[in-house]
């Protein structure tokens, strides 16, 4: 089975701009996750999506939302980028039902100026 | 308010003995915990998992005990080999349709040959 998938891998944006993600979750797989890493707080959790909804929802400022497609791609945006949101954005997919393991994506480095 | 903490940043170890990676937690919600390896701009990679209605899971060369009533896990790497050197986190989740995952800070591991 292919992997988590993530488009792009690098993207260098300015501050107010705003940025879409994609993801593809592995064949299969109807859950899919969104995390931010960054050097001072870590990994944490953005929102989740299972089957087109957002089922889940980490403290993260409305500036960034969601969204799923019925083929369970998942695209992630930002908008009016601060220089605080360059980060690694990882996507994962799990099933969403059952066995709750997450299977990341390689990440997209976005770099805002 | 860090709900999954790691305390040790940095453990070395030398090829062919025991890795020890700990892992503490607060939240007595979490009945779900797993370990990622994660190299640096690279996604992190599922290693093992452990549900709460265990103590015990063993994958190969990695083992991951967790003890409930003291809210620990540790995951053991035996014999460790060079290719083990990455950051290692934690994660634990809250089931019943919960997908986030509360991930620790991580340790970086270093093998020495």
């Amino acid at each position: 089975k292919a992997g988590v998938t993530q488009t792009p891998r690098y993207l260098i944006k300015t501050r107010g701009q705003q940025v879409t993600l994609s993801c593809s979750p592995i064949s299969g797989h109807r859950s899919v996750s969104w995390y931010q890493q960054t050097p001072g707080q870590g990994l944490q959790f953005l929102f989740e999506y299972f089957s087109e909804t957002q089922r889940n929802k980490g403290n993260f400022p409305g500036r960034f939302s969601g969204r799923q497609f019925s083929n369970s791609r998942s695209e992630m945006n930002v908008s009016t980028l601060e220089l605080g949101d360059s980060a690694l954005y990882l996507c994962a997919s799990s099933s969403g039902q059952g066995d709750y393991t997450q299977y990341f994506g390689p990440g997209t480095r976005l770099t805002v100026l | 308010d860090q709900q999954v903490k790691q305390n040790s940043p940095s453990l070395s170890v030398q090829e062919g003995r025991i890795s020890i990676l700990n892992c503490d937690y607060t939240n007595s919600m979490f009945d779900y915990f797993l370990w990622y390896k994660k190299y640096p701009a690279e996604g992190p990679t599922f290693l093992i998992s452990i549900s709460s209605i265990k103590d015990k899971n063993e994958d190969g060369r990695f083992t991951v005990f967790l003890n409930k009533s003291a809210k620990h896990l540790s995951l053991h790497i035996v014999p460790s080999q060079p290719g083990d050197s990455a950051v290692y986190f934690c994660a634990a989740s809250a089931l019943k349709g919960n997908e986030k995952l509360t991930f620790g800070t991580g340790t970086r591991l270093t093998i020495i040959p």
